[in-house]
């Protein structure tokens, strides 16, 4: 079975600050990763994600996450921190086969302060 | 919009009712996901369908059925309402092929048993 671990559930950065949302994942097989966000009151919008190939892999408004399989991380980050990216995140991960289900973390709430 | 569509958007009701929540995935997806959001629980899955028939089955009381009709919307009933099953409820479709990987979300239904 897989889990997910995401390490902070508040993370508080300023305007303009580099934003890193950590992900760990535990998985017996290779891992499909993926990051979603979700704003107050929303559903849960896909960030990026991670199937094959490249392990930089570049998302929506900026976001990036890379996956590195020796530390079994698929940690988010975005250069410049804009007000609007005030939500909560949540990895997720599942497994190469057909249809399977995501496993998701339990969320990090990121807070941008101006 | 992630074109999965999720009616009621709210719904309160009294504990021991019984509710039903529907959910229409993109156009063309056959898989159909449902998963509940609580604050203590985090986001769960609770069941799979794949052109009306089910797939995989997660945390899923036996108080809470679901089905895929024909023209694959998806409707999942929850019975015997407790206090405990107050959370949001979430639907996701995925395609087929290389995009079955990738679960789009609906906006939710917010259930409030009271």
């Amino acid at each position: 079975a897989q889990s997910v671990t995401q390490l902070g559930s508040h993370v508080s950065v300023s305007e303009g600050a580099l934003v890193l949302l950590r992900c760990n994942y535990s998985s017996s097989v290779p891992p499909y990763l993926f990051w979603y966000v979700q704003y107050p009151n929303q559903g849960l919008q896909l960030l990026l994600k991670y199937t094959t190939g490249a392990t930089l892999v570049k998302g929506i408004n900026g976001f990036e996450a890379e996956f590195k399989k020796s530390e079994t991380s698929f940690h988010l980050t975005k250069p410049s921190a804009h007000m609007s990216d005030a939500a909560e995140y949540f990895c997720a991960v599942s497994v190469n086969s057909g249809y399977s289900t995501l496993t998701f973390g339990k969320g990090t709430m990121l807070l941008v302060s101006p | 919009d992630s074109g999965v569509t999720q009616t009621p958007k709210h719904l309160i009701t009294a504990t021991g009712q019984r509710v039903t929540l529907r959910c229409s995935p993109r156009s063309g997806d056959l898989s159909v996901y449902w998963y509940q959001q609580s604050l203590d629980q985090g986001l769960q899955f609770l069941i799979q369908y794949y052109n009306g028939e089910e797939r995989a089955k997660g945390n899923i009381l036996e108080r809470f059925s679901a089905q895929q009709f024909p023209d694959l919307h998806s409707e999942l009933n929850l019975s015997s309402l407790e206090l405990g099953d107050s959370a949001l409820y979430f639907c996701a479709s995925s395609g087929t092929g290389t995009a079955k990987e990738t679960q789009y979300f609906g906006p939710g239904t917010r259930l409030l048993v009271l």
